[in-house]
């Protein structure tokens, strides 16, 4: 089944100690993105890959960091966590149009973090 | 001003009901959009894409401005299973899919 799969779904921590969401998706996807959603800000990007070893920054990357060291695979690292890191995480994958793709996003099923 | 606005709500219907949801963007060079639907809870999944000439998914029409920049979602017999949250989905950066642009939702709920 093609899907995307995130790790933890729920995590509480203390600010300061170190946390990695993990992402891999199943179909061979180029682009990958982290997005955070909270109440009233809807969904921003926080980093995305276009392939193997290239990231980017995208609209809210402070205190975050990822890597792409393999195609399916796109870690969400949190080196300090702070109570402002608290929300959900979705983690996203795509085919682009720039491929040749839809350019459709499919998306884990979310981590809910929580930064004491 | 947000690249992608759209309206809140919540959009409360009766069962039945036509309604139309509207999303405006700031980017004229926007290529591509899209609707998302979001459960609660849930992740976003692909509604439809948007496409120029406008289009039909059963129950469910997207329609592009560009000269006003702004889509539309019109869903036409609303049953309880439409209740959630739309999300206006736009590609500022044309077609590299870099960085597409979600709006903030318009809640649905749709009432028996």
């Amino acid at each position: 089944e093609a899907q995307v799969t995130q790790n933890p779904r729920y995590l509480i921590t203390v600010t300061g100690k170190k946390l990695t969401v993990t992402c891999s998706q199943n179909m061979n996807h180029e682009y990958m993105s982290w997005y955070r959603q909270d109440p009233g800000l809807g969904l921003r990007q926080i980093y995305y890959s276009m392939n193997v070893e290239v990231t980017d920054k995208g609209d809210v990357p402070e205190g975050y960091k990822v890597s792409r060291k393999e195609k399916r695979n796109f870690p969400l690292i949190l080196e300090s966590p702070s109570p402002n890191q608290t929300s959900l995480y979705f983690c996203a994958s795509s085919f682009p149009l720039s491929a040749g793709g839809t350019g459709e996003l499919f998306f884990g099923e979310g981590s809910r973090l929580t930064v004491l | 001003r947000k690249e992608v606005e759209q309206d809140p709500g919540p959009f409360n219907v009766p069962e039945g009901a036509t309604v139309a949801f509207n999303c405006t963007y700031s980017n004229s060079a926007s290529q591509s959009f899209f609707w998302y639907r979001q459960d609660c809870r849930k992740e976003p999944k692909l509604l439809m894409s948007v496409y120029s000439s406008g289009n039909e998914d059963g129950r469910f029409t997207a329609q592009l401005n560009r000269a006003s920049q702004y889509i539309s979602l019109l869903i036409r017999d609303s049953k309880l299973s439409d209740s959630a949250t739309y999300l206006c989905v736009v590609n500022p950066y044309g077609s590299s899919a870099r960085q597409l642009t979600f709006g903030s939702g318009t809640q649905l709920t749709v009432l028996p």
